[in-house]
């Protein structure tokens, strides 16, 4: 069985500063992880994704998480909050593979604020 | 590329009645589809995985002859939620995944209101 963690609900952060969001991750055999983005009434956008290649992943509109094996987290990063970047982030797991399901954490809202 | 489309993005209905909502895959071919159910300031929630042409698997607790699933072609999956009541009114949304990309995109998802 797969699980997330993403502790918090909320985050709030100024314009330009950096935002961290944390994901934690619990897998029994070698996760596939991803980080989708949602804003208000719509589906989820793949902001980005580990798929045991390169540990530090880069994606979409400046946003970079890092895969540690150690920590068993895949925590999202991105050194300067824009305001179009306040939306829902989720955090995902699978066991990798076309047929494969995903497992979402609960989410998180970031705030940006002016 | 990897453009999922859901129709109707908002759909109101009446107690009792049925409702079909249909995921496209736009640019590739989709052998596996999922359905996902998200309600207000949750997360999504998987409600079954359509695989083409055969049947879909179900998540524990979802009802099989309540929420109908067919996929019928590589690009199409169809959910018809049937005899919809008002505890069915939800944010519904599909994926599909990229084949050899180990990926789901997401469709935009369609807002279910039954009255």
């Amino acid at each position: 069985a797969q699980s997330v963690t993403q502790l918090g609900s909320h985050v709030s952060v100024s314009e330009g500063a950096l935002v961290l969001l944390r994901c934690n991750y619990s897998s029994s055999v070698p996760p596939y992880l991803f980080w989708y983005v949602q804003y208000p009434n719509q589906g989820l956008q793949l902001l980005l994704k580990y798929t045991s290649a390169a540990t530090l992943v880069k994606g979409i509109n400046g946003f970079e998480a890092e895969f540690k094996k150690s920590e068993t987290s895949f925590h999202l990063t991105k050194p300067s909050a824009h305001m179009s970047d306040a939306a829902e982030y989720f955090c995902a797991v699978s066991v990798g593979g076309a047929n494969s399901k995903l497992t979402f954490g609960k989410g998180i809202t970031l705030s940006v604020r002016p | 590329g990897a453009v999922v489309s859901q129709h109707p993005s908002r759909v109101i209905c009446k107690s009792g009645t049925s409702v079909k909502i249909e995921c496209r895959s736009l640019d590739f071919q989709a052998t596996t589809m999922f359905w996902y159910r998200q309600f207000p300031k949750q997360s999504l929630m998987l409600m079954a995985t359509s695989n083409e042409g055969s049947k879909a698997t179900y998540e524990q607790g979802v009802e099989k002859d309540k929420f109908l699933i067919n996929h019928a072609s590589l690009t199409l999956s169809t959910l018809t939620v049937t005899s919809a009541h008002p505890e069915d009114s939800s944010f519904y949304i599909c994926s599909a995944s990229l084949p050899f990309t180990d990926t789901q995109y997401f469709g935009p998802g369609t807002r279910l209101t039954v009255l």
